[in-house]
C-alpha cells in the first residue's frame, strides 16, 4: 500500500523557518511526481509546491515564491519543503501528495495524513 | 478567493441526487482536466474522480462526473449519511502553471 508520511511540523515564530519531510513508500518513489497542499485552520484546500520525478521541474503557488523550497532525495524517499520567511497566513495542515505521472502536471492519486505548522508569537 | 468557484454548501436528504458545479476559465478546466476530491474531516483527502468524469476502482457509480466548456460538475445519486463531507475540484492553470482548487463544497445529508 502507498504511505506517505509526513513530520516536522511544529509551533513557530514569524519570520523564522522550519523543514517539513514526507517518508514514502509503498511505491517507487523515483517515478512519481510530488505535491505539497495545504489547509489553514477553517479554509480549504490550497496547492503550494509540485516536483517532478527527477526534480527537474518545479513549481511554487505565488503566496509562497521565494519563500518555501521543495526538494527530494531518492535515496531515502524522501520529500522535503523547507519553509522560511513564515508568516501568521502560513499556519495550516500540510499535506503530502504523490501523483499519478512523472511530471507536476500529473493529478494526486494519494495523500498522506498532513502534518501541522502553526506560525504564532 | 479561488480560482475555481464552486458553492460553498449544498444539502440533499437520503436517496435523493444532489450536483455540485465547478466553474473556472480557459486556463484551467477549459484546457485540462478536471479531478474531484473528498474530504472528511480529519482524514486525507480522497480521489473521487479523475479526467473529468473516471472514477478510481473502489468509488461507487453513484459518482459520476461530466465536463462542459470552462465549467463542470460532480453529481451523486442514492446519496447517503456517508456521502457528507467536503468536495473538492482541482485543475492545473497553464497561465499560473500551478494547480488550482475550487473553495470546496461542503455537503450536508439532511
Amino acid at each position: 500500500d502507498v504511505q506517505l508520511l509526513e513530520s516536522g511540523g511544529h509551533v513557530v515564530k514569524p519570520g523564522g523557518s522550519l523543514r517539513l519531510s514526507c517518508a514514502g513508500s509503498g511505491f517507487d518513489f523515483s517515478n512519481y511526481a510530488l505535491t505539497w497542499v495545504r489547509q489553514a485552520p477553517g479554509k480549504g484546500l490550497q496547492w503550494v509546491s509540485s516536483i517532478s520525478d527527477s526534480g527537474d521541474s518545479i513549481h511554487y503557488a505565488d503566496s509562497v515564491k521565494g519563500r518555501f523550497t521543495i526538494s527530494r532525495d531518492t535515496s531515502t524517499d524522501t520529500l522535503y519543503l523547507q519553509l522560511n520567511s513564515l508568516r501568521a497566513d502560513d499556519t495550516a495542515l500540510y499535506y503530502c501528495v504523490k501523483g499519478v505521472g512523472r511530471r507536476p502536471l500529473s493529478y494526486f492519486d494519494h495523500w498522506g495524513q498532513g502534518t501541522l505548522v502553526t506560525v504564532s508569537s | 478567493q479561488s480560482v475555481l468557484t464552486q458553492p460553498p454548501s449544498a444539502s440533499g436528504t437520503p436517496g435523493q441526487r444532489v450536483t455540485i458545479f465547478c466553474s473556472g476559465s480557459s486556463s484551467n478546466i477549459g484546457s485540462n482536466i478536471v479531478n474531484w476530491y473528498q474530504h472528511l474531516p480529519g482524514t486525507a483527502p480522497r480521489l473521487l474522480m479523475y479526467s473529468d468524469n473516471q472514477r478510481p476502482s473502489g468509488v461507487p457509480d453513484r459518482f459520476s462526473g461530466s465536463k462542459s466548456g470552462t465549467s463542470v460538475s460532480l453529481a451523486i445519486s442514492g446519496l447517503q449519511s456517508e456521502d457528507e463531507a467536503d468536495y473538492y475540484c482541482v485543475a492545473w492553470d497553464d497561465s499560473l502553471k500551478g494547480w488550482v482548487f475550487g473553495g470546496g463544497t461542503k455537503l450536508t445529508v439532511l
